[in-house]
């Protein structure tokens, strides 16, 4: 069974640029979610999904980040215009569905994002 | 907030037992005990979860105290590809936010 696969898995872009992730989640996993790693830190959650709808975006920064899940299955997240803090790891991650804390999930390999 | 504590860096010989360590004392009752490890480039890989009893799978052990305030993984026979960053897992009240600290370095070495 193929994993959640995300790409481009490298990506480096000037300031001010926009930039996008794309992510497919593992077939029928219902719940899909976008994290940040910046070096040394472990994720942080960005949004998360339970289908098409955004049920926990309470820590993008919506001014220059947004994303969609079309249809309920492949998601984007973008940002524009970025910035040189944005350098970081985007992870997605997939699950069956419910609660979070009970709810095992599975990570992509990440997009690793360069802003200079 | 289910804020977890874990100690930096750890070593292990080849063959040996790894025990990591984790405080999660402000843990809830009905949440769970998360662990996740990563490999270096690589995204976060599910390790084992538990609530109140010990667990054991084909990648590791986990041994929850009584009072739900700690927690140790155990890898019985680590190999050097058990060199990773793990994360144990606290959950942020209320709102079902998984929340990951710094983890431990763990290095296998020969």
């Amino acid at each position: 069974e193929a994993g959640v696969v995300q790409s481009p898995r490298y990506k480096i872009i000037e300031k001010k640029q926009p930039v996008a992730f794309w992510c497919n989640p593992i077939s029928g996993h219902n719940t899909l979610y976008w994290y940040r790693q910046n070096l040394g830190q472990g994720p942080e959650l960005l949004i998360r999904y339970e289908n098409e709808e955004a049920v926990d975006d309470s820590q993008l920064p919506k001014d220059r980040f947004s994303a969609e899940r079309l249809k309920g299955v492949d998601s984007t997240l973008k940002i524009q215009p970025a910035e040189l803090g944005d350098s970081a790891v985007y992870l997605c991650a997939s699950s069956l569905g419910g609660r979070p804390s009970t709810d095992t999930q599975y990570f992509g390999p990440g997009t690793r994002l360069t802003v200079l | 907030d289910a804020k977890t504590t874990q100690p930096p860096s750890m070593d292990c010989a080849e063959g040996r037992a790894a025990n990591l360590p984790c405080n999660h004392s402000t843990i809830s009752g009905n949440e769970y005990v998360y662990w996740y490890r990563q490999i270096h480039s690589q995204g976060p890989q599910y390790i084992i979860h538990g609530l109140k009893n010990n667990e054991t799978n084909e990648m590791a052990s986990l041994i929850i105290t009584e009072d739900r305030k700690s927690s140790t993984l155990i890898l019985p026979h680590a190999t050097l590809r058990d060199t990773a960053v793990y994360y144990c897992i606290g959950i942020q009240g209320g709102s079902e936010k998984l929340v990951f600290g710094k983890g431990t370095k763990l290095t296998v070495n020969p």
